[in-house]
């Protein structure tokens, strides 16, 4: 238990659906990140929050839509997604404080398999 | 471009020791940090590098060389409990995360 929960843990889901991911942070960290990861590929950072502003989108499609309401909670819309969406999306949080180093806390991930 | 570079799988018998290697290419360099993610789980930390030099926890060490750009994790006294899978990571000038694509350490009695 990493104080990062994320939900749904498995997710099924058609070409033309609308869904979302949830993560939630119990740690009181002010940065929060989306990952992608799929099978013998890097980690893929798709999304950083920090202070609850989005700071980083590296050029992810907009088929993925990330929302921050607040510092402990981070969305990830999805709609129209494709098959080769299909991965572990992994939530982590972090403490930023300028240089200082800061090691990620992640969730255990939500298994997307789009059909 | 950036890289990061490790061996994709590795096997190594309980009780053992086995050592992961870890070689970067990234624009700058902010610190090394390793990770272990059992099957289904996520990332946990294990350990962080920012001087050149050995760095020890327990059965686990980590080693760094930025001259090289080369890292290791050495894993000591193997349990069966230690096969996962083992990641390296790289924090470039603007402190971004890079990330490599994991070691598979597979423990055998």
């Amino acid at each position: 238990e990493t104080g990062v929960t994320q939900t749904p843990r498995h997710l099924v889901m058609g070409m033309t659906n609308k869904k979302s991911l949830k993560c939630e942070q119990h740690l009181g960290h002010n940065a929060m990140y989306w990952y992608k990861q799929s099978a013998k590929k890097p980690l893929e950072l798709m999304f950083v929050y920090s202070l609850e502003e989005r700071v980083e989108n590296n050029s992810v499609p907009s088929r993925f839509s990330p929302e921050c309401p607040n510092s402990s909670h981070l969305f990830l819309h999805l709609h129209t997604l494709q098959p080769e969406d299909s991965a572990l999306y992994l939530c982590a949080s972090s403490q930023e404080e300028g240089e200082a180093y800061n090691e990620q806390f992640f969730g255990p991930g939500t298994r997307l398999t789009v059909l | 471009g950036q890289n990061i570079d490790q061996p994709t799988e590795m096997t190594a018998t309980e009780g053992a020791i086995v050592q992961i290697n870890c070689t970067y290419q990234t624009s700058g360099f902010n610190g090394l940090f390793w990770y272990q993610q059992h099957a289904g789980e996520a990332p946990t930390f294990l350990s962080y590098n920012v001087l050149d030099g050995l760095e020890e926890k327990g059965r686990f060490s980590s080693f760094l060389s930025r001259s090289k750009g080369y890292s290791y994790l050495l894993l000591k006294e193997l349990q069966m409990k230690d096969s996962a899978s083992y990641l390296c990571a790289v924090k470039d000038s603007n402190y971004q995360l890079i990330w490599g694509a994991g070691t598979k350490l597979i423990i055998k009695p």
